[in-house]
Order: C-alpha cells, then structure tokens, then sequence
C-alpha cells in the first residue's frame, strides 16, 4: 500500500519553463490536495478537489493548473514558472463526511527551484 | 481570519522529559484539528486527529487534547526519545466544507 506518491522528487527549472507535477493516490479518498510550503510562512493550500470531477482554488492559485485526471490522480501544473514558484510542494488526500475519518495523508513532496 | 499559531517556534529539551506543545485556535466552532509531524526533507505524517465533539485523544507516549473554549490544543509527549525530534504542526478544520488551516509548527530537538 503505497500511499500517497509524488514525483518528480526534484526539480530545476528555468524562469518561463514549464512542468506538470504528478500525484496518485490508493487510498481510495474522494478529497485531494495541492500545498506549498516554504521557510516561514507555513503550509499554504494551492489548489484542491473535493471528489473527481471538481476543483477548487486555495489560498495560492496564481500560476498554477491542475487536473484531477481520475479519483486516484491530482495533478499540478506550472504553465510559466518563476523564481517565486521555488518551494517544497505537497500533495495530500483524505476521506471526507465523516470528522473522524479526515485524517490527511501527504506524499514525500517535490522540491522545486526555478533559476 | 481564523488562524491557527504554534508557539514557541522551537524547543529543546533533555532526552526522558515530559513535554507539551501548544496550539491555538480563532474560532471555537471547529470541525476537527489534527497534529503532525514531519522529519527534515520529508512529507507531513499525522499523528493525532481529535473530533469537534472529543476531548483527548492517545497514540502510545502521545497525548492530545483540546479545548475548544479556550481555543487550544496541547500535544503531550511523555518520555521523550532523540527520535522524537522533528517539526510537530497542528491543523484546523472549521467546518466539513472548509480548507484546513496549518500552524507553522514547532521544530522540537531532544537533547541525549
């Protein structure tokens, strides 16, 4: 039971490349998250989708796409990358409806520079 | 807003002491809340998820409550081991329907 997989680990970018994060999950969770986190300001929600079919922006959405291909795959997506894109990103899952069952599963995250 | 705040931003202590870590929250009307932890270069594990309607809840030497009144959690760990040595973050839940709000966390290191 693999959990929650991420790749690519790492990644270098040039400003104005472009590049699509992968993310599967076999949990079977409806919900499935996108994060950033960076030095000091914490995790912060990108993007997320509360069951296949939907999206929904978080608290950072500018510059970034993504795609729930399937209920098992999330996908991120940086159309143009820029230097303020550098951070460790992580995708999570969870069940939803049910308060104790919510417990969120995160992958091993993808630490991005963009030159 | 509602936010959630770790403090202190970091703890050391000596291998074998008792420890807590604290959380707190804006709103009272929370969903859930969950603690994690993560280990340098490493995603987040959770640790601990305590329902709006439970006061505690236990996982081997860890121990979490909440409070929703006071608006705080606290994460005991008893015994503490140089394993147990990672950045613990707490999250929130305001409702079925909301995003889950994170704390900055507590970087902790157990001293031998």
């Amino acid at each position: 039971n693999a959990g929650v997989t991420q790749t690519p680990k790492f990644q270098v970018l040039k400003t104005g490349q472009s590049m699509t994060l992968q993310c599967a999950q076999d949990m079977n969770h409806n919900s499935m998250y996108w994060y950033r986190q960076d030095p000091g300001m914490g995790l912060r929600l990108i993007y997320y989708s509360a069951s296949e079919g939907t999206t929904d922006k978080g608290e950072v959405p500018n510059g970034y796409n993504v795609s729930r291909l399937n209920k098992r795959e999330f996908s991120l997506r940086l159309e143009s990358a820029a230097p303020s894109q550098t951070s460790v990103y992580f995708c999570a899952s969870s069940e939803v409806g049910r308060p104790f069952r919510e417990k969120l599963f995160f992958g091993s995250g993808t630490q991005l520079s963009v030159l | 807003k509602q936010e959630v705040t770790q403090i202190p931003a970091a703890l050391s202590v000596p291998e074998g002491e008792n420890l807590v870590l604290n959380c707190s929250f804006t709103d009272s009307a929370i969903y859930n809340l969950q603690w994690f932890r993560q280990d340098p270069g490493k995603g987040l594990t959770s640790l601990l998820l305590i329902q709006s309607s439970q006061r505690e809840q236990t996982s081997g030497r860890l121990n979490a409550s909440l409070d929703k009144s006071s608006g705080r959690s606290t994460l005991y760990i008893a015994a503490s081991q140089p394993g147990d040595s990672a950045t613990y973050l707490c999250a929130v839940k305001y409702s079925s329907a909301s995003k889950i709000i994170f704390g900055s966390g507590t970087r902790l290191s157990i001293r031998p």
